[in-house]
């Protein structure tokens, strides 16, 4: 069964300290790993794809990076606009193309 | 370009009643999946539609049930209520072409009594 795992489960970080979260999976052939934002009572906004290990994508202050078993995401110098809580998701290379969650990761950056 | 919507925002109902709820996909995005998630937790997929059909289900009873529409929009139907079935749903849609990005809807606020 397809499984993704995150930690923490929640972090609060001092404005410009960066850090990272972590997103451990196992999956039976990986199609794609997903990273998405999600602000209070909304619906997810989706960030980055990654597709095979090694891969790294960057926007704004974040970037993710792909190996066999985990992912991570960094951010660097995060602003308070920044605090949301960060989703990873898997979805496998057979069958439907579902979304597999983890819990998230509730990001606060006090100022 | 509109992105997904989702209809209505909030729904309060009572432990046994039925609901529909709807879902307008991103311009040209032929595939609809509904994801349910309940407080503190990660969305939880339901089912998926491909050209009306049901490509896919995750472990939910029947009484989930969906449709898709020609102009790809989406209904998710919820019969004989429970307790558990208080959540935020959300759905998602995905372009043609292999593309397997899911763009996320508002969501609707479902609240059982």
């Amino acid at each position: 069964e397809d499984q993704v795992t995150q930690s923490p489960e929640a972090l609060r970080l001092q404005e410009g300290e960066s850090s990272s979260l972590n997103c451990s999976y196992t999956v039976s052939g990986l199609r794609g790993l997903f990273w998405y934002r999600q602000d209070p009572g909304k619906g997810p906004e989706f960030l980055f794809t990654l597709y095979s290990a090694g891969e790294e994508k960057e926007k704004e202050r974040l970037k993710a990076t792909l190996t066999k078993k985990e992912s991570f995401l960094h951010i660097t110098a995060p602003k308070p606009e920044d605090s949301a809580t960060y989703l990873c998701a898997v979805q496998a290379a057979q069958g439907a193309q579902k979304l597999v969650f983890g819990q998230g990761t509730r990001l606060t950056i006090n100022p | 370009e509109t992105g997904v919507t989702q209809s209505p925002t909030h729904l309060i109902k009572t432990r046994g009643q039925q609901v529909t709820l709807r879902c307008s996909s991103q311009s040209g995005h032929n595939t609809v999946s509904w994801y349910q998630q309940a407080l503190g937790q990660g969305p939880q997929f339901i089912f998926q539609y491909y050209r009306e059909e049901e490509n896919g289900r995750g472990n939910f009873p029947p009484r989930f049930s969906g449709l898709q529409f020609p102009n790809y929009s989406s209904e998710l139907n919820v019969n004989a209520l429970e307790l558990d079935d208080s959540a935020l749903y959300l759905c998602a849609s995905s372009p043609p072409g292999g593309g397997y990005e899911q763009y996320f809807g508002p969501g609707t606020r479902l609240t059982v009594t």
